[in-house]
């Protein structure tokens, strides 16, 4: 059982470069999230998918823009990378069961932009 | 929108000693609230949540947290610490509607155990 998986783990553009982020959840949740961490500022949310075929702006989601194809796949573009978006980017998803929710996490992508 | 407050960005416990992290949320309603660990280079682990109910909950790794509605606060606590214990600790709420699970988290706290 893998749960969230992302790739790539670590990645180093160049300023203006585009690229893709990559997430994948095996555990059949309806919602899945973006997030970057920065130190002292926690995880914030950049994108949030409700479901397949509709996604949700977060508190941070300028310069971004992501895909829910289908229910297992999240994925992340970053279209003209700025040095503002060297971060790490968590991946999550759950699942709403009555009053019982949890988010899993993926390892996390580790994003330098030079 | 809902908010986390995390008061304390850095705390430092001898091992054996007690802890508690302090947490404040903003919202309208009684929010699903949740405490998540994190240790260097890792993602994220679910500590313990709360919904509804019984106010003081039990979680993993000996963590307990109480929930305080007239204080909007959500405290973790742990009788004594372990140099294991040294991670950085998020709260987090989510609105209890369906539809709308979008998760937000705290600054974090870092905790150091000294020996």
């Amino acid at each position: 059982n893998a749960g969230v998986t992302q790739t790539p783990k670590f990645q180093v553009l160049k300023t203006g470069q585009s690229m893709t982020l990559q997430c994948a959840q095996d555990m059949n949740h309806n919602s899945m999230y973006w997030y970057r961490q920065d130190p002292g500022m926690g995880l914030r949310l950049i994108y949030y998918s409700a479901s397949e075929g509709t996604t949700d702006k977060g508190e941070v989601p300028n310069g971004y823009n992501v895909s829910r194809l289908n229910k297992r796949e999240f994925s992340l573009r970053l279209e003209s990378a700025a040095p503002s978006q060297t971060s790490v980017y968590f991946c999550a998803s759950s699942l709403r069961q009555g009053r019982n929710t949890e988010a899993f996490f993926g390892q996390g992508t580790r994003l330098t932009v030079v | 929108a809902q908010s986390v407050t995390q008061p304390d960005i850095h705390i430092t416990v001898s091992e054996g000693a007690s802890l508690e992290l302090r947490c404040n949320y903003s919202y309208g309603a009684t929010p699903y609230l949740f405490w998540y660990v994190q240790s260097p280079g890792q993602g994220l682990q679910l500590l313990l949540k709360y919904f509804s109910g019984d106010t003081l909950v039990q979680g993993i790794k000996g963590f307990e947290a109480e929930f305080k509605r007239s204080q909007s606060s959500f405290n973790l606590r742990k009788p004594s610490v372990h140099w294991s214990d040294a991670a950085e600790y998020f709260c987090a709420v989510e609105p209890p509607n369906f539809g709308n699970e979008k998760l937000t988290f705290g600054t974090g706290t870092r905790l150091t155990i000294i020996p």
